[in-house]
């Protein structure tokens, strides 16, 4: 069945690197999914990857997709305050519309 | 688009009473989901429509919940009666069935049941 799991917490520099990380259960999920909650707001997408990709990049956003280990990372390069939020992780899987999102990893950028 | 629209923003009720929270989803989207977030369980999916009609509601915790979606362009989550433990952030969500699956998300109804 689905089941995301995400780590908590991650402090980070302003212009550093930071990477978050996501484990899943289910290997037929078809789609990935990171997504960003800003304080007060809903959720937004920030990128997807399919699952047949290891890899895709969107400007300071990189997604891995570790199949084997069922393990997808977000790495966002030279990490601005704006990028301060809480980022989940999500799938579905072939035919079901359902997402399934992780607890969430909340992101702190210190200037 | 206005994007998805939820009301009200904030909502605080005594223990016992009725709360109702709605949400108009973007026009031409064919899903819209119903998710609550909390502090200790995250983001869960309450409940989720296909074209107006309910598909899965296995995430509604109790039969205190309902939800409905008379039309494409609005949809309501009751609870009847509330209770503290109901206190948390409800997000309706909508999104159109093309491959990927992008929901987009309202701003939440932040529920307090004192």
């Amino acid at each position: 069945g689905e089941d995301v799991e995400q780590s908590l917490f991650l402090s980070v520099r302003e212009g550093d690197s930071s990477v978050i990380n996501c484990t899943y259960t289910d290997s037929s999920s078809t789609y990935l999914y990171w997504y960003k909650q800003e304080p007060g707001a809903g959720l937004q997408l920030l990128t997807y990857i399919f699952s047949n990709m290891d890899m895709k990049q969107d400007q300071r956003l990189t997604v891995l997709l570790n199949k084997k280990d069922k393990h997808l990372s977000l790495r966002i390069a030279d990490t601005q305050t704006g990028d301060s939020a809480i980022y989940f992780c999500a799938e579905t899987l072939y035919g079901n519309n359902r997402l399934a999102f992780g607890k969430g990893n909340q992101v702190v950028v210190i200037p | 688009d206005a994007g998805v629209i939820q009301s009200p923003r904030h909502e605080v009720t005594e223990m016992g009473q009725e709360v109702t929270l709605r949400c108009k989803p973007i026009s031409g989207h064919d899903y819209l989901f119903w998710y609550r977030q909390t502090m200790m369980r995250g983001l869960e999916l309450l409940i989720y429509f296909n074209n107006n009609v309910p598909i899965d509601d296995s995430g509604m915790p109790e039969d205190r919940f309902s939800a409905k979606m008379p039309n494409a362009s609005f949809s309501t989550l009751k609870i009847q009666p509330s209770e503290p433990r109901d206190s948390a952030v409800y997000f309706c969500a909508s999104s159109f069935h093309a491959g990927n699956t992008e929901a987009f998300f309202g701003q939440g109804t932040r529920l307090t049941v004192v």
